[in-house]
């Protein structure tokens, strides 16, 4: 069955500290990845895609993630967090289907950066 | 442009009863999602609907239900309520192609007593 694991459920770090947050997918055919990421007391935002092309994906508020096809991993990086960061990072991956595409969700990544 | 919009957003029920929930999409959107988001656990995929068709399910009971309105808004239905369907339900939106990003609603929140 297609399942996706993010490694840690929750990650605390220091302002400027560099972030890698972990994503493996289990799925074998094309893929389309995603990080959401849900900000306290708002909803879930895309936060980057990867869909094809270059592997490396930036997306918003300097966050980036990286397509290893090999190691069907989609791993989430920012060089230096802020306290703004804080905020639940969830990885999702789509994959299509006989009849259509599923996205599944990974349970999520609890970041707290401190002050 | 309104975002995806979900009603009730808190809702109290005890164990048996029944519950609808809405969503409206965002406007020119055809596909709705609804997911199941429990403590921990991440967001379980409930349903999927296109274009007014049930386009795929989640590995959830059948008193576990839906529709999609000729307007693209959609209704989720759970019957015979379950202390374990406590829950932040979500509902999400695109264009439907089913493989874009999805525009998420801000939950409702549904408690089982």
């Amino acid at each position: 069955a297609q399942s996706v694991s993010q490694h840690n459920h929750h990650v605390i770090l220091s302002e400027a500290a560099s972030l890698e947050l972990g994503c493996n997918y289990s799925y074998g055919g094309t893929v389309n990845l995603f990080w959401y990421v849900q900000y306290p007391g708002q909803h879930l935002q895309l936060l980057l895609k990867y869909f094809s092309g270059d592997p490396l994906v930036k997306g918003i508020k300097g966050f980036e993630a990286e397509f290893i096809k090999s190691k069907f991993s989609f791993n989430l990086r920012k060089p230096s967090v802020q306290w703004s960061d804080t905020a639940e990072y969830f990885c999702a991956v789509n994959a299509g289907y006989t009849g259509g595409f599923k996205t599944i969700f990974g349970a999520g990544t609890r970041l707290f950066v401190k002050a | 442009e309104a975002g995806v919009t979900q009603s009730p957003t808190h809702l109290i029920k005890t164990r048996g009863q029944q519950v609808t929930l809405r969503c409206s999409p965002i406007s020119g959107h055809t596909s709705v999602y609804w997911y199941q988001q429990a403590l921990g656990l991440g967001l379980q995929f409930l349903l999927w609907y296109d274009e007014g068709e049930e386009r795929n399910r989640g590995n959830f009971p059948p008193r576990f239900s839906g529709r999609q309105f000729p307007n693209y808004s959609s209704e989720l239905n759970v019957n015979a309520l379950e202390l374990e369907d406590s829950a932040l339900y979500l509902c999400a939106s695109n264009g439907g192609r089913g493989n874009q990003p999805q525009h998420f609603g801000d939950g409702t929140r549904l408690s089982i007593l």
